[in-house]
């Protein structure tokens, strides 16, 4: 099935560094997503896209719906040890979070004190 | 927010044997589940979406009749493993829809046979 191209695939980083992973698609999505997860638990939404150039932020991170809707990008800035995680990017073709979701492989963070 | 719950955590069962996880919307009514199946640093793959009072729907791949769901009310769904072997082994998550809001995933369920 779709599969989003999601990369780095992990990130090594130390404590206070901005971190940006990107994800991309040889198909169009009207929904972006970009989800944490922590070891052994679901993914937890972070941020939620619903148009073309939408540029949102929530605390350090910022995610943008690229232009082409085949793209999307998160960016963490000033990164804290309690962002080490999994980060995934979803992609949905309905207009909203709900329906089903299309994910990337995952970016892999790991944050050096 | 909104709280998906999947129960068990973990289980450990023994091959040939069926293992049943719930996964529960505690305060909100969800038409719509979905689940998925991890494996280790790997992506969350679909495996069937299921609507409550209907069959469920299942992804190309995903045998029927060894994940059998059931969404019998507006809070609770099911996903039995069936004569489960040690390939079976993976991490299932289940997540929940409410008209009008985001999707919530549980916190998956560890299965390990033996």
């Amino acid at each position: 099935g779709q599969q989003l191209n999601q990369s780095p695939q992990s990130m090594f980083i130390q404590e206070g560094e901005d971190v940006s992973m990107n994800c991309t698609s040889s198909s169009i999505f009207n929904t972006w997503l970009w989800y944490k997860q922590d070891p052994g638990e679901g993914p937890v939404l972070l941020i939620a896209l619903y148009k073309a150039g939408e540029l949102t932020s929530n605390g350090r991170l910022t995610a943008q719906f690229g232009i082409t809707r085949k793209d999307s990008f998160l960016n963490i800035s000033a990164s804290i040890p309690s962002d080490v995680g999994i980060y995934f990017c979803a992609g949905s073709r309905t207009g909203s979070t709900l329906g089903r979701l299309y994910f990337g492989r995952g970016t892999q963070l790991t944050v050096w004190p | 927010g909104a709280v998906v719950s999947q129960h068990p955590s973990w289980v450990i069962c023994k091959s040939g044997t069926s293992v049943k996880i719930e996964c529960r919307s505690l305060d909100f009514q969800a038409t719509t589940m979905f689940w998925y199946r991890q494996f280790p640093k790997q992506s969350l793959m679909l495996m069937a979406t299921s609507n409550e009072g209907s069959k469920a729907t299942y992804e190309q791949g995903v045998e029927k009749d060894k994940f059998l769901i059931n969404h019998a009310s507006l809070t609770l769904s099911t996903l039995t493993v069936t004569s489960a072997h040690p390939e079976d082994s993976s991490f299932y998550i289940c997540s929940a829809n409410a008209v009008g809001t985001e999707a919530f995933f549980g916190q998956g369920t560890r299965l390990t046979v033996v």
